[in-house]
């Protein structure tokens, strides 16, 4: 079984459109991360929960918006995309910050 | 703000030839610092932490060690199957709720 599991693994979009990203775990975690990866491979964090509440929104456009319905599932609603929305979005969870975090698969977004 | 610098950007070995990845870091107060390996189109796969200067911590053929400023991660004899791209993350006691990446070192081993 899988343990972070994201849907689509692929998202090609026009500019405008709206889209969202399902993320799911099933390791038990309290705690769940959003994730972009650049074109330069470069990732960076989005925004944190922790037990279904926003614990950080790392200056990311209000276009963002995270939800978290339950401890086990965070998804990423994207408003009016753009252009340089165009990334590699990953989900990711952990119990223990402090002995590292599982990622998914990845959400390539592809914005046209 | 915390800054994680990682070089070489690429690296080239020959099966069997051992090499060393270097992760310079800035942040105040460290939490832990986390090396990561991550194959193409796939996510990044946790690999160590290390939490304070002078630790070690070993998997196969992977060593990564702590200093106050940098960490490194050491390959020895590595094997085509070790080819990836290599990321170091801190994270910082003041907020251990994100990671805060490098940009990778690309690993090439050829057979």
């Amino acid at each position: 079984d899988t343990a972070v599991s994201q849907t689509p693994k692929y998202l090609v979009t026009q500019m405008g459109n709206d889209k969202s990203i399902k993320c799911e775990q099933n390791l038990g975690h309290d705690t769940m991360y959003w994730y972009k990866q650049d074109s330069k491979k470069f990732l960076k964090i989005m925004f944190s929960y922790n037990n279904k509440e926003l614990i950080i929104n790392e200056t990311v456009p209000n276009r963002f918006s995270p939800k978290s319905p339950d401890k086990a599932h965070l998804n990423l609603h994207i408003n009016s995309l753009e252009l340089g929305d165009s990334a590699v979005y990953f989900c990711a969870s952990s119990q223990d910050r402090t002995r590292g975090a599982f990622f998914g698969q990845g959400t390539r977004l592809t914005v046209v | 703000e915390d800054q994680v610098t990682q070089s070489p950007e690429a690296l080239r070995l020959q099966e069997g030839e051992s090499s060393s990845l270097n992760c310079s870091y800035t942040v105040s107060g460290l939490r832990g610092l986390f090396w990561y390996r991550q194959d193409p189109g796939k996510g990044p796969e946790f690999l160590f932490t290390l939490y304070s200067a002078g630790e070690e911590k070993e998997k196969e053929r992977l060593k990564a060690t702590l200093t106050k400023k940098e960490s490194f991660l050491h390959i020895t004899a590595p094997k085509p199957e070790d080819s990836a791209t290599y990321l170091c993350a801190v994270q910082a006691s003041s907020n251990d709720y994100k990671l805060s990446f490098g940009a990778g070192t690309t690993v090439t081993v050829r057979a």
